[in-house]
């Protein structure tokens, strides 16, 4: 089945240390999006790749960065992570950007703990 | 500053009742407005949207009703059964951006 992966699914890493996420798909889409949900809240979108073209939100802090090597795997690197980094971190993918009309296909997630 | 807002966290709804769950939003440029469902460990699926020039859209035991004027929109889901136990996210979108913004989720609950 066609999909979205995310590795892992449980990630703990120590205040400051730079820790990478992983997010790869066999669905062959244009676009990959990272999201950010922090406990109870909404999904917050930081950032999107359209093919090689990347997309910054606005308000997303400098601490996070990514990667797009191929059209099927995305990378979140988070350089120093501080104890509001901890969040699950949501990939998604969608064939268009359409106005976000396309459908967007989501990974299980990468539950993030800073110790 | 929420610009989807789902006012209710949870909702308990027995099963075969209907399960009405609501949504607000506040940018008057939102045309399109989606629906995905969430099981524990999953990520969030698409269930159901609508796009602004329609008041209704109907998928089976799903369906979304949008009031523009109330910037307001609700998903019925009638009867409801055990396996739509889960968390739902209202979502919103402009045509001219190339992102959709979630509201924070309502957790529905069926009961026996």
């Amino acid at each position: 089945d066609a999909m979205v992966i995310q590795n892992p699914r449980y990630q703990v890493t120590q205040f400051g240390k730079p820790v990478t996420l992983s997010c790869s798909q066999t669905l062959n889409h244009n676009v990959m999006y990272w999201y950010q949900q922090k406990s109870s809240q909404a999904p917050k979108l930081l950032f999107h790749y359209y093919d090689k073209d990347f997309n910054n939100e606005a308000d997303t802090p400098d601490n996070f960065q990514s990667r797009r090597p191929n059209t099927s795997f995305c990378f979140l690197d988070i350089r120093s992570p501080g104890l509001g980094d901890a969040a699950m971190y949501l990939c998604a993918t969608s064939l268009q950007l359409a106005g976000g009309t396309d459908t967007q296909y989501f990974g299980p997630g990468t539950r993030l703990t800073v110790l | 500053d929420q610009q989807v807002k789902q006012n209710s966290p949870s909702l308990s709804v027995q099963e075969g009742r209907i399960s009405i769950l609501n949504c607000d939003y506040t940018n008057s440029m939102f045309d399109y407005f989606l629906w995905y469902k969430k099981y524990p460990a999953e990520g969030p699926t698409f269930l159901i949207s609508i796009s602004s020039i329609k008041d209704k859209n109907e998928d089976g035991r799903f369906t979304v009703f949008l009031n523009k004027s109330a910037k307001h929109l609700s998903l019925h889901i009638v009867p409801s059964q055990p396996g739509d136990s889960a968390v739902y996210f209202c979502a919103a979108s402009d045509s001219s951006a190339s992102k959709i913004i979630f509201g924070s989720g309502t957790r529905l609950s069926i009961r026996p």
